[in-house]
Formats: structure tokens, C-alpha cells, sequence
């Protein structure tokens, strides 16, 4: 049950597109599509912004996408806003009813 | 609405017990399925445990065979029963619904576990 990877941080401009992968292995992302994606502001709990790779939640913006390639999956803001400042984790499935998170990765608004 | 409200977090010394509860509003503990998940401070989110609808019980290899996860039906109420606690259990522990996809759709606020001597 290792982390999966992420970058520590990613940073862009008001109105910019970034992008945040999130890699893992054949024994989670690789091999489901139940990647999940959060957002976390500070002292805040997490929340949901997509699930099974590309869906998002009901009224959530649909500035955020995600996406997958093999083990490697990633997540889309584009047209960034000073709000989206946050941290951001993926997670997956692991197999056995478990579930993995990534390291996470603080997204800052220049 | 859906709420989930955990308490039960607090100071407690190495190799003590804790029990947290997450007190649902909303949805039946007893229909759906719940996780915990905990975050050591400031660092990023584990993956602690998960009861299914049916009440099967699975567990991260970093707590198995210390923590129970149970439900009480009657008080709609998840409960995680923490022993031989360590320091590396100090933690915000949020409880979670999994929702559809496997997404931990709705969360707790979280509470706090310090475990020091």
C-alpha cells in the first residue's frame, strides 16, 4: 500500500490550465477505474471533486477534469481561479477493498 | 442533509485505547458504505478502514489487527475502536461516505487524536 505519486506542488497564473498526475501501479490506478480526486483547503476537510476517472460531482465546475493513462492519472484545472488554491490528492482503488492516496500536491495561484 | 459529525478524539498515551464515533444525519450507517481516513499533521491524507453495507470490515495494513470499525444501527452511528495506539496514529480522523464510483462523497469535520506521553 505505497502512496501514489504526485507532484509537491504545481503552481500557474489567473486564467492558466494545470495539470496534476498522480502515478501509481498496476495493482491500483493501473488496473481500475475508480480514481478519485480532492480538494482540501486549509483546516478544511476534503471534497470530492472527481470519481471513476472523469466524473464530477452534481454542481461541481466543469473546469476541473480528470483523466488517465495507463498508471499515470491526472487531473485538469483550467481557467484557474485564486478559490482553486489548495491542496489537491488523488486516490484509487488498491485491490482487497482497499483504497490508496496520493502524496498530494499544493496548487498555488501566481 | 447529509452530515457526518465524528467525536471521541483527545490525548492518550502510547499503547492506550480510543474510541471515535461518527454520528450520521441523513443516510443509514446500516445501508451505506463508510471509510476512515486520517491526516497526520501536515502531512497528506491515509486511508485507515471501510465497512461495507453488509458490515464487512477491511483495514490499512498500518493499523490491521489494532483498530475495529463497527456500527451501531439503532444510534446511526459508525464507531472505530483504536488500541495500542502509537505516536505515528496522531492524526485528524475525518469519517466518509463512499459514494457511487468509490468517491468519499460526503465528510465529516474531523477530529483530532494525540497520541503522547
Amino acid at each position: 500500500q505505497s502512496a501514489l505519486t504526485q507532484p509537491a506542488s504545481v503552481s500557474g497564473s489567473p486564467g492558466q490550465s494545470i495539470t496534476i498526475s498522480c502515478t501509481g501501479t498496476g495493482g491500483d490506478v493501473g488496473n481500475y477505474n475508480l480514481v478519485s480526486w480532492y480538494q482540501q483547503h486549509p483546516g478544511k476537510a476534503p471534497k470530492l471533486m472527481i470519481y471513476e476517472v472523469t466524473k464530477r460531482p452534481s454542481g461541481l465546475s466543469n473546469r476541473f477534469s480528470g483523466s488517465k493513462s495507463g498508471s499515470t492519472a491526472s487531473l485538469t484545472i483550467s481557467g484557474l481561479q485564486a478559490e482553486d488554491e489548495a491542496d489537491y490528492y488523488c486516490c484509487s482503488y488498491a485491490g482487497g477493498n482497499t483504497y490508496v492516496f496520493g502524496t498530494g500536491t499544493k496548487v498555488t495561484v501566481l | 442533509e447529509v452530515q457526518l459529525v465524528e467525536s471521541g478524539g483527545g490525548l492518550v498515551q502510547p499503547g492506550g485505547s480510543l474510541r471515535l464515533s461518527c454520528a450520521a444525519s441523513g443516510l443509514t450507517v446500516s445501508n451505506d458504505y463508510l471509510t476512515w481516513v486520517r491526516q497526520a499533521p501536515g502531512k497528506g491524507l491515509e486511508w485507515v478502514s471501510v465497512i461495507h453495507g453488509g458490515g464487512s470490515t477491511f483495514y490499512a495494513d498500518s493499523v490491521k489487527g489494532r483498530f475495529t470499525l463497527s456500527r451501531d444501527n439503532p444510534k446511526n452511528t459508525l464507531n472505530l475502536q483504536m488500541n495500542s495506539l502509537r505516536p505515528e496514529d496522531t492524526a485528524i480522523y475525518y469519517c466518509a461516505r463512499v459514494g457511487y464510483g468509490d468517491g468519499f462523497d460526503i465528510w465529516g469535520q474531523g477530529t483530532m487524536v494525540t497520541v503522547s506521553s
